[in-house]
């Protein structure tokens, strides 16, 4: 069964930095590209990032350049990212999510995701 | 302010037909075919429905259908049912800086 397990929620104070964990499961992980999006409460998903299992390279949206990183473990089937300055509008569940194409395509859709995790940044 | 803009709402009967928009620009829904749409029950996770404006995933009722022209996409649910009540979402690739946007949003009610 094909699914993405992610770490359990967290609650943080501004200026802190969270590491999220996602772990895969059922398919083959080295050929999809796994994405990080969050949601904000009442808002649609936004995309932050994602990462070529494969070689371990992420590319980030413009916006969370330099705060945001993530990295994979090709043993452990598992890919983790880090927020660091974390600030009250960060507050969100934050989701992985697997792109539909397999190999080197780019899909740039969402065929799996996680159950979520809600990051609380609060004082 | 979302980056592709959908109606906050939408209603129909048990039967009819809805169709949801989602405008962006030239540079994202107008320019690439990355357009997909996603369904999400109040504390779920999004499903995905449609992908590269048309594409339907092995499982998704053929009720639902997209299509696009020009900077708008469209979602299209026919023969509404009582579970189709959710949030809709719509998505685009928009190149190498911002990557991926999202719509804010429909909120689908079944009357």
């Amino acid at each position: 069964q094909m699914q993405l397990v992610q770490s359990g929620d967290e609650v943080e104070k501004p200026g802190a930095s969270v590491k999220l964990s996602c772990k895969a499961s059922g398919y083959s992980f080295l050929y999809y590209y796994v994405h990080w999006l969050r949601q904000a409460p009442g808002q649609g998903p936004e995309w932050m990032a994602r990462i070529n299992p494969r070689g371990g390279i992420a590319n980030y949206a413009q916006r969370f350049q330099g705060r945001v990183i993530v990295t994979r473990d090709v043993s452990t089937r598992t890919v983790d990212m880090e927020v660091t300055g974390l600030r009250s509008d960060d507050t969100a569940v934050y989701y992985c999510a697997r792109d539909g194409m397999d190999g080197d395509y780019d899909g740039w859709y969402f065929d799996l995701w996680g159950r979520g995790t809600l990051v609380t940044v609060s004082s | 302010q979302s980056a592709l803009t959908q109606p906050p709402s939408a209603s129909g009967s048990p039967g009819q037909s809805v169709t949801i928009s989602c405008t962006g620009s030239s540079s994202d829904v107008g320019y690439y075919d990355y357009v997909s749409w996603y369904q999400q029950y109040p504390g779920k996770g999004p499903k995905l429905l449609i992908y590269q404006v048309v594409k339907r995933p092995s499982g998704v009722p053929d009720r639902f259908s997209g299509s696009k022209s020009g900077n708008t996409a469209s979602l299209t649910v026919s023969g509404l049912q009582a579970e189709d009540e959710a949030d809709y979402y719509c998505s685009s690739y928009a190149g190498s800086h911002n990557f991926v946007l999202f719509g804010g949003g429909t909120k689908l009610t079944v009357l």
